[in-house]
């Protein structure tokens, strides 16, 4: 089993629509997790961190449930410019392990 | 003023050449790494650095070798390159464990 899996999607959703990923983790990638954004050719960008607690950044929502092992972002009002490849991270040891991607795109 | 930049952007070069990708980072980060994303855009971990120490090597070719003169650069040397080592390469740092990761913005090596 991978240490971070995600599904590749594509996911195409109408603008302003609700979107929300999932991401599941090993316990060997577990100590801290992430969500980075990366757009077309170009270097992956934090999005967000992911804490326990849950937490919101403006349209933005991050769960971490450690019970089932997943990680979720949802994304309300997609726009436009949301379009893009989501990138789930665990940590391990020094290392960050990244999911395969999932690919969001928002349609007209 | 850019955080994590590297040169070259792009590199185009024969099998069996030599080339180096620089990387440098002035955010005062102890930790640098090297990812490969390859087709499948599936980013993979070659190496890291802390404070110009080796910590991560995942079973990269020894063709690799990466080195870091001190803390805020970490260089890219690939000996007798191979068509299967054309990938976007992107060097990345964080001040530590768990700390935000933050990336150049890749060379893209193409191997002909």
């Amino acid at each position: 089993r991978k240490e971070v899996e995600q599904d590749p999607g594509p996911f195409n959703v109408p603008e302003g629509a609700t979107v929300a990923f999932n991401c599941t983790y090993s316990n060997s990638a577990s100590q801290s997790f992430f969500w980075y954004r990366q757009d077309c050719r170009k270097e992956p960008k934090l999005l967000m961190s992911v804490y326990s607690s849950g937490n919101e950044d403006g349209r933005f929502t991050a769960q971490l449930n450690r019970a089932s092992q997943y990680i979720s972002l949802l994304i309300r009002d997609s726009k436009l410019s949301d379009s893009a490849t989501y990138l789930c991270v665990g940590v391990r040891g020094q290392n960050f392990v990244f999911g395969p991607g999932t690919r969001l795109s928002v349609l007209p | 003023d850019t955080a994590v930049s590297q040169t070259p952007k792009y590199l185009v070069t024969q099998m069996g050449n030599d080339k180096s990708i620089k990387c440098e980072q002035n955010l005062g980060h102890d930790t640098m790494y090297w990812y490969k994303q390859d087709s499948k855009k599936f980013l993979k971990i070659m190496f890291s650095y802390n404070n110009k120490e080796l910590i991560i090597n995942e079973t990269v070719p020894n063709r690799f070798s990466p080195k870091s003169p001190d803390k805020a650069h970490l260089n890219l040397h690939i000996n007798s390159l191979e068509l299967g080592d054309s990938a976007v390469y992107f060097c990345a740092s964080s001040q530590g464990p768990g700390e935000k990761l933050f990336f150049g913005s890749g060379t893209q090596l193409s191997v002909l």
